[in-house]
């Protein structure tokens, strides 16, 4: 009954690799995120989208891009990749109405080589 | 420049050692702020929203209140198992705001 689940929790690739993480969520919520954690733990938000907006931090490169099949996916496509994108990245998602409260997902640890 | 602050950056304690750990912030337009707990290689997990100076919110042996400037997380008599990393985030600004994240504290708790 896992709230927020990314795939894969682990990802070892190639510079110059295409490569895609998946999140899903099963509370029914509105919202969802995607989160970077780089070396220092430094939390930073790359998107937020619902079924009608995405607003994306303009300091992200377009090599990230992130693709919403329906209201309980969004994932995450990472093209020609860098070793500079090595990092923890995380989905988050929203219920309508609730303010803020964002619920996480466990992270998928992506490096680089 | 908008900033979440938060200190320190590390802290250790003995089993039932009160303490507290600061999150200050310098933005326009507060609309919230949050306190997750991260244990290692999991995701945050939420723990508090204080919304407007003054605010007070508890859970267990935790506490977190909130200024106009800054907020506290209160630990009361820690334990072991309170052992983690302590993030803050603050959500201000008008339309959807902006929502940034401090660099957490890393609380460690010894028996």
């Amino acid at each position: 009954d896992t709230a927020v689940s990314q795939t894969p929790k682990y990802l070892v690739t190639q510079m110059g690799n295409d490569k895609s993480i998946k999140c899903e969520q099963n509370l029914g919520h509105d919202t969802m995120y995607w989160y970077k954690q780089d070396s220092k733990k430094f939390l930073k938000i790359m998107f937020s989208y619902n079924n009608k907006e995405l607003i994306i931090n303009e300091t992200v490169p377009n090599r990230f891009s992130p693709k919403s099949p329906d209201k309980a996916h969004l994932n995450l496509h990472i093209n020609s990749l860098e070793l500079g994108d090595s990092a923890v990245y995380f989905c988050a998602s929203r219920p309508r109405g609730l303010k803020e409260t964002q619920y996480f997902g466990p992270g998928t640890r992506l490096l680089v080589l | 420049e908008d900033q979440v602050t938060q200190s320190p950056e590390a802290l250790r304690l003995q089993e039932g050692e009160s303490s507290s750990l600061n999150c200050s912030y310098t933005v326009s337009g507060l609309r919230g702020l949050f306190w997750y707990r991260q244990d290692p290689g999991k995701g945050p997990e939420f723990l508090f929203t204080l919304y407007s100076a003054g605010e007070e919110k508890e859970k267990e042996r935790l506490k977190a209140t909130l200024t106009k400037k800054e907020s506290f997380l209160h630990i009361t008599a820690p334990k072991p198992e309170d052992s983690a990393t302590y993030l803050c985030a603050v959500h201000y600004g008008g339309s959807q705001g902006n929502l940034i994240f401090g660099k957490g504290t890393k609380l460690s708790v010894k028996p």
